[in-house]
Protein backbone atom coordinates (compact mmCIF):
# COMPACT_ATOMS: atom_id res chain seq x y z
CA UNK A 1 0.00 0.00 0.00
CA UNK A 2 1.55 3.65 -0.74
CA UNK A 3 2.56 5.31 2.09
CA UNK A 4 3.51 9.24 2.58
CA UNK A 5 6.78 9.01 3.92
CA UNK A 6 9.08 11.50 6.05
CA UNK A 7 13.01 12.40 6.58
CA UNK A 8 14.45 12.54 8.91
CA UNK A 9 12.42 10.88 11.80
CA UNK A 10 13.80 13.15 14.35
CA UNK A 11 15.60 16.14 14.05
CA UNK A 12 17.37 18.21 16.31
CA UNK A 13 18.50 21.88 15.94
CA UNK A 14 20.00 24.82 17.87
CA UNK A 15 17.92 27.70 17.78
CA UNK A 16 17.97 30.63 14.75
CA UNK A 17 19.12 27.25 12.33
CA UNK A 18 17.36 26.43 9.12
CA UNK A 19 15.72 23.40 8.88
CA UNK A 20 14.42 21.57 5.95
CA UNK A 21 11.75 18.88 7.11
CA UNK A 22 11.08 16.34 3.45
CA UNK A 23 8.41 14.40 2.41
CA UNK A 24 7.55 12.09 -0.21
CA UNK A 25 3.73 12.06 -0.52
CA UNK A 26 1.93 9.28 -2.30
CA UNK A 27 3.08 9.38 -6.10
CA UNK A 28 -0.67 10.35 -7.94
CA UNK A 29 -1.63 12.42 -5.23
CA UNK A 30 -1.93 16.36 -6.01
CA UNK A 31 -2.99 18.42 -2.83
CA UNK A 32 -0.09 18.71 -0.30
CA UNK A 33 -0.21 19.18 3.44
CA UNK A 34 2.04 20.15 6.53
CA UNK A 35 0.59 19.49 10.22
CA UNK A 36 2.31 20.26 13.78
CA UNK A 37 1.58 18.67 16.81
CA UNK A 38 3.29 20.31 19.44
CA UNK A 39 3.25 18.13 22.49
CA UNK A 40 0.27 17.46 24.32
CA UNK A 41 -1.81 19.37 21.98
CA UNK A 42 -3.68 18.55 18.98
CA UNK A 43 -2.58 18.67 15.15
CA UNK A 44 -2.75 22.23 13.71
CA UNK A 45 -2.62 22.88 9.75
CA UNK A 46 0.33 24.56 8.55
CA UNK A 47 -0.21 24.83 4.45
CA UNK A 48 -1.60 23.70 1.79
CA UNK A 49 0.00 23.22 -1.86
CA UNK A 50 -1.03 22.42 -5.12
CA UNK A 51 -0.36 22.96 -8.62
CA UNK A 52 2.89 24.06 -7.24
CA UNK A 53 1.66 26.83 -5.49
CA UNK A 54 0.65 27.45 -1.54
CA UNK A 55 -3.28 27.52 -1.55
CA UNK A 56 -3.97 28.38 1.52
CA UNK A 57 -1.82 28.49 4.83
CA UNK A 58 -2.82 29.42 8.74
CA UNK A 59 -1.65 32.27 11.14
CA UNK A 60 1.23 30.15 12.20
CA UNK A 61 2.57 29.44 8.85
CA UNK A 62 4.09 33.31 8.97
CA UNK A 63 7.64 34.32 6.88
CA UNK A 64 9.50 32.06 8.76
CA UNK A 65 8.22 28.98 6.85
CA UNK A 66 8.16 27.73 3.34
CA UNK A 67 7.17 25.37 1.14
CA UNK A 68 8.40 23.54 -2.02
CA UNK A 69 7.71 20.63 -4.45
CA UNK A 70 11.71 21.17 -6.11
CA UNK A 71 11.20 17.54 -8.22
CA UNK A 72 8.38 15.67 -9.02
CA UNK A 73 8.64 13.56 -5.96
CA UNK A 74 9.61 16.05 -2.64
CA UNK A 75 7.61 18.35 -0.63
CA UNK A 76 10.10 20.29 1.83
CA UNK A 77 8.95 22.37 4.81
CA UNK A 78 11.64 24.75 6.03
CA UNK A 79 11.92 26.74 8.90
CA UNK A 80 14.31 29.68 8.75
CA UNK A 81 15.07 30.44 11.49
CA UNK A 82 13.71 28.13 14.18
CA UNK A 83 12.46 29.24 17.34
CA UNK A 84 12.49 27.04 20.84
CA UNK A 85 8.12 26.86 20.27
CA UNK A 86 9.07 25.42 16.92
CA UNK A 87 9.83 21.94 18.81
CA UNK A 88 6.73 19.78 17.70
CA UNK A 89 5.91 17.19 15.61
CA UNK A 90 5.60 17.77 11.90
CA UNK A 91 3.00 15.62 10.03
CA UNK A 92 3.06 15.57 5.94
CA UNK A 93 -0.27 14.67 4.00
CA UNK A 94 -1.65 14.09 0.82
CA UNK A 95 -4.94 13.54 -0.96
CA UNK A 96 -5.58 12.38 -4.55
CA UNK A 97 -8.22 14.84 -4.24
CA UNK A 98 -10.40 13.21 -7.16
CA UNK A 99 -13.10 11.63 -4.76
CA UNK A 100 -16.32 13.01 -3.59
CA UNK A 101 -16.71 13.37 0.26
CA UNK A 102 -15.94 10.71 2.24
CA UNK A 103 -14.57 8.64 -0.20
CA UNK A 104 -10.75 7.57 -0.54
CA UNK A 105 -9.70 10.38 -2.76
CA UNK A 106 -11.35 12.76 -0.35
CA UNK A 107 -9.14 11.58 2.14
CA UNK A 108 -5.91 13.03 3.61
CA UNK A 109 -3.10 10.52 4.25
CA UNK A 110 -0.22 10.98 6.97
CA UNK A 111 3.47 10.06 6.91
CA UNK A 112 5.22 9.57 10.03
CA UNK A 113 6.01 12.79 11.06
CA UNK A 114 9.50 13.98 12.13
CA UNK A 115 9.90 15.09 15.45
CA UNK A 116 11.64 18.75 15.75
CA UNK A 117 13.12 19.49 18.79
CA UNK A 118 15.04 23.40 18.79
CA UNK A 119 17.61 23.45 21.54
CA UNK B 1 -16.69 28.26 20.15
CA UNK B 2 -13.80 25.61 18.96
CA UNK B 3 -13.71 24.69 15.16
CA UNK B 4 -13.88 21.17 16.62
CA UNK B 5 -15.33 20.05 19.74
CA UNK B 6 -14.45 16.57 21.32
CA UNK B 7 -15.65 15.45 24.80
CA UNK B 8 -12.21 15.31 26.38
CA UNK B 9 -12.24 11.83 27.87
CA UNK B 10 -10.56 10.24 29.19
CA UNK B 11 -12.73 6.87 28.69
CA UNK B 12 -11.31 4.04 30.56
CA UNK B 13 -13.02 1.16 29.60
CA UNK B 14 -13.05 -3.06 30.32
CA UNK B 15 -12.56 -4.84 27.30
CA UNK B 16 -15.72 -6.06 25.41
CA UNK B 17 -17.33 -2.44 26.49
CA UNK B 18 -19.29 -0.12 24.12
CA UNK B 19 -18.28 2.88 24.37
CA UNK B 20 -19.17 6.40 22.48
CA UNK B 21 -17.32 9.42 21.79
CA UNK B 22 -18.57 12.78 20.90
CA UNK B 23 -17.65 15.86 18.45
CA UNK B 24 -19.42 19.20 17.32
CA UNK B 25 -18.08 21.15 14.73
CA UNK B 26 -18.68 25.30 14.07
CA UNK B 27 -18.51 25.57 10.44
CA UNK B 28 -21.65 25.08 8.75
CA UNK B 29 -20.62 24.69 5.71
CA UNK B 30 -18.05 21.62 6.41
CA UNK B 31 -18.24 19.23 3.48
CA UNK B 32 -16.30 16.12 4.46
CA UNK B 33 -15.86 14.28 8.32
CA UNK B 34 -13.23 11.64 9.52
CA UNK B 35 -12.41 10.06 12.50
CA UNK B 36 -9.03 9.72 12.89
CA UNK B 37 -6.97 7.72 15.31
CA UNK B 38 -3.38 8.25 16.69
CA UNK B 39 -1.36 6.31 18.45
CA UNK B 40 1.35 7.95 20.71
CA UNK B 41 3.87 9.85 19.18
CA UNK B 42 2.64 8.60 16.03
CA UNK B 43 0.87 9.75 13.01
CA UNK B 44 -2.93 9.95 12.95
CA UNK B 45 -4.99 7.18 10.64
CA UNK B 46 -7.76 7.31 9.20
CA UNK B 47 -9.98 4.94 11.08
CA UNK B 48 -13.00 5.97 8.96
CA UNK B 49 -15.02 8.84 6.68
CA UNK B 50 -18.32 9.89 8.15
CA UNK B 51 -21.47 9.92 5.69
CA UNK B 52 -24.64 11.68 5.97
CA UNK B 53 -26.40 8.23 6.21
CA UNK B 54 -24.06 7.16 8.55
CA UNK B 55 -22.22 4.21 8.57
CA UNK B 56 -20.53 1.42 9.96
CA UNK B 57 -17.36 -0.69 9.78
CA UNK B 58 -16.98 -3.89 11.82
CA UNK B 59 -17.45 -2.62 15.62
CA UNK B 60 -17.26 0.85 14.40
CA UNK B 61 -20.38 3.35 14.27
CA UNK B 62 -19.99 6.86 12.78
CA UNK B 63 -22.69 8.85 12.53
CA UNK B 64 -23.32 12.49 10.91
CA UNK B 65 -25.84 14.83 12.19
CA UNK B 66 -26.05 18.20 10.06
CA UNK B 67 -28.45 19.92 11.21
CA UNK B 68 -26.93 19.75 14.77
CA UNK B 69 -23.35 19.24 13.48
CA UNK B 70 -22.91 16.74 15.61
CA UNK B 71 -20.62 13.45 15.00
CA UNK B 72 -20.51 10.79 16.42
CA UNK B 73 -18.24 7.19 16.83
CA UNK B 74 -19.46 4.17 18.45
CA UNK B 75 -16.92 1.41 19.26
CA UNK B 76 -18.64 -2.04 20.24
CA UNK B 77 -16.90 -5.43 21.78
CA UNK B 78 -13.97 -2.49 22.49
CA UNK B 79 -10.18 -4.66 22.39
CA UNK B 80 -7.24 -3.99 24.20
CA UNK B 81 -5.78 -2.53 20.79
CA UNK B 82 -8.23 -0.07 20.58
CA UNK B 83 -6.45 1.86 23.05
CA UNK B 84 -5.47 5.04 21.59
CA UNK B 85 -6.75 8.70 21.12
CA UNK B 86 -9.68 9.29 18.86
CA UNK B 87 -9.41 12.42 16.68
CA UNK B 88 -12.87 13.85 15.16
CA UNK B 89 -11.25 15.88 11.70
CA UNK B 90 -14.00 17.87 9.70
CA UNK B 91 -12.62 19.16 6.08
CA UNK B 92 -14.65 22.72 5.67
CA UNK B 93 -13.20 23.49 1.94
CA UNK B 94 -12.83 20.44 -0.27
CA UNK B 95 -8.65 19.77 -0.94
CA UNK B 96 -7.73 22.16 1.35
CA UNK B 97 -7.30 22.03 4.97
CA UNK B 98 -8.79 19.86 7.76
CA UNK B 99 -9.17 20.81 11.05
CA UNK B 100 -8.80 18.59 14.31
CA UNK B 101 -10.37 18.21 17.17
CA UNK B 102 -8.27 17.70 20.40
CA UNK B 103 -9.03 14.23 20.69
CA UNK B 104 -10.45 11.76 23.12
CA UNK B 105 -8.17 8.95 24.77
CA UNK B 106 -9.25 5.54 25.18
CA UNK B 107 -7.84 3.01 27.26
CA UNK B 108 -9.18 -0.33 27.43
CA UNK B 109 -8.17 -2.59 29.88
CA UNK B 110 -8.29 -6.27 30.84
Amino acid sequence: EPEVTQTPSHQVTQMGQEVILRCVPISNHLYFYWYRQILGQKVEFLVSFYNNEISEKSEIFDDQFSVERPDGSNFTLKIRSTKLEDSAMYFCASTSGTGAPGTPGDTQYFGPGTRLTVL
Amino acid sequence: RKEVEQDPGPFNVPEGATVAFNCTYSNSASQSFFWYRQDCRKEPKLLMSVYSSGNEDGRFTAQLNRASQYISLLIRDSKLSDSATYLCVVNAVRNNDMRFGAGTRLTVKP
